[in-house]
């Protein structure tokens, strides 16, 4: 069973919509990640957070917008999304620190269908 | 563009059989590791090699690295119904915090 916990599942929304999706850990990671996937892709990073404040964005669209509100939550706000925006989003968390601190450990994904 | 390049992009073989899988990348890395993601679901990762090792091994799996040749293999041996899953290599370059995957390889084992 994954340790990272993203809600919703499933969510489907209209361009003018806001919409947010959730991340959770309890592990103790201080580092949480946003990857998109499109199908049949690997995931691509978007943003990274470490020790709750933002270290990378990967030249996202401001129509995305992470919040990190303390090391064991992750949300990213979502306004105005294009249907191209359609992809499973991934939370990840790992362990900054460590020799492996790499290791990402993965959410089930959000499946996000943009109308 | 996606640090690492694996082949094949699909591989089906029986139950029962051994099935491996590369990975080429570009640049030096810190690690190589590998992940697993069943259709639809979040990755799981399935082990790491640092840039020192040459060699290693979980289980059913065994992972080289070749550094000289920028290259990596996954061995899945004796093969389950249950392995079939997309397979990701990913690289951590020796500095900052970006892991890149490779465009995977979907492995389908037929019982």
């Amino acid at each position: 069973d994954t340790e990272v916990t993203q809600t919703p599942k499933h969510l489907v929304m209209g361009m003018t919509n806001k919409k947010s999706l959730k991340c959770e850990q309890h592990m103790g990671h201080r580092a949480m990640y946003w990857y998109k996937q499109k199908a049949k892709k690997p995931p691509e990073l978007m943003f990274v957070y470490s020790y709750e404040k933002l270290s990378i964005n990967e030249s996202v669209p401001s129509r995305f917008s992470p919040e990190c509100p303390n090391s064991s939550l992750l949300n990213l706000h979502l306004h105005a999304l294009q249907p191209e925006d359609s992809a499973l989003y991934l939370c990840a968390s790992s362990l900054p620190g460590y020799r492996d601190w790499w290791e990402l450990f993965f959410g089930e994904g959000s499946r996000l269908t943009v109308l | 563009s996606q640090q690492g390049e694996e082949d094949p992009q699909a591989l089906s073989i029986q139950e029962g059989e051994n099935a491996t899988m590369n990975c080429s990348y570009k640049t030096s890395i810190n690690n190589l590791q590998w992940y697993r993601q069943n259709s639809g679901r979040g990755l799981v990762h399935l082990i790491l090699i640092r840039s020192n090792e040459r060699e290693k091994h979980s289980g059913r799996l065994r992972v080289t690295l070749d550094t000289s040749k920028k290259s990596s293999s996954l061995l899945i041996t004796a093969s389950r119904a249950a392995d079939t899953a997309s397979y990701f290599c990913a690289t951590a370059k020796t500095s900052g915090s970006r892991l890149t995957f490779g465009e995977g390889t979907q492995l389908t084992v037929n019982p």
